[in-house]
């Protein structure tokens, strides 16, 4: 079956300016996780959501950052106001709910602030 | 406060022989571990997983092994192959709340014929 889907898979765009990241989570999986890779770092984690229930956002970096899961299903990550700190890659994961379960990846959006 | 290291940046094998990754963390409250393996401009794919009630876990080969007493956990690939050239992850969480994935800087395999 189709995997995560993100979109753009690259967006290079000026500092000041706003941006929004699209994901297509697998079908079926309620739980949809952001997390970002800046250069030569790991993932980190930046928010979840699971069903109806109040994203965790304890991981966005700032008030610059939110995040919104329609229908629970696509979920779309906006930064406004960019910063070049904010260049990295920005991966969405989804997965089923229940313990323990694996999370499965998009190929990320590479965001460049100039 | 780094919780998952993999304090390896890079390791280099020969083609055939065992490629072993090692990780390590600090938060005891992990209870659930994971590799996932990544080539460039893919997202992570996920590789295998163990629970904190088990001390390895084996799939065709791959195996992990966790020691808990050490907060260590490491992955063996046996018989490396040049497909296995990647960069990877540890990652590790908790169970409840979000079970958000904490990842390891991660280690570039470089499996040479």
């Amino acid at each position: 079956g189709a995997g995560v889907s993100q979109s753009p898979s690259n967006k290079v765009t000026e500092k000041g300016k706003d941006v929004e990241l699209r994901c297509d989570p697998i079908s079926g999986h309620t739980a949809l996780y952001w997390y970002r890779q800046s250069l030569g770092q790991g993932l980190e984690f930046l928010i979840y959501f699971q069903g109806n229930s109040a994203p965790d956002k304890s991981g966005l970096p700032s008030d610059r950052f939110s995040a919104e899961r329609t229908g629970g299903s696509v979920s779309t990550l906006t930064i406004q106001r960019t910063q070049q700190e904010d260049s990295a890659v920005y991966l969405c994961a989804s997965s089923l709910v229940g313990w323990p379960t694996e999370q499965y990846f998009g190929p990320g959006t590479r965001l460049t602030v100039t | 406060d780094q919780q998952v290291k993999q304090n390896s940046p890079s390791l280099s094998v020969q083609e055939g022989r065992i490629s072993i990754l090692n990780c390590d963390y600090t938060n005891s409250m992990f209870d659930y571990f994971l590799w996932y393996k990544k080539y460039p401009a893919e997202g992570p794919t996920f590789l295998i997983s163990i629970s904190s009630i088990k001390d390895k876990n084996e799939d065709g080969r791959f195996t992990v092994f966790l020691n808990k007493s050490a907060k260590h956990l490491s992955l063996h690939i046996v018989p490396s192959q040049p497909g296995d050239s990647a960069v990877y992850f540890c990652a590790a969480s908790v169970q409840g709340g979000s079970e958000k994935l904490v990842f390891g800087k991660g280690t570039k395999l470089t499996v040479n014929p």
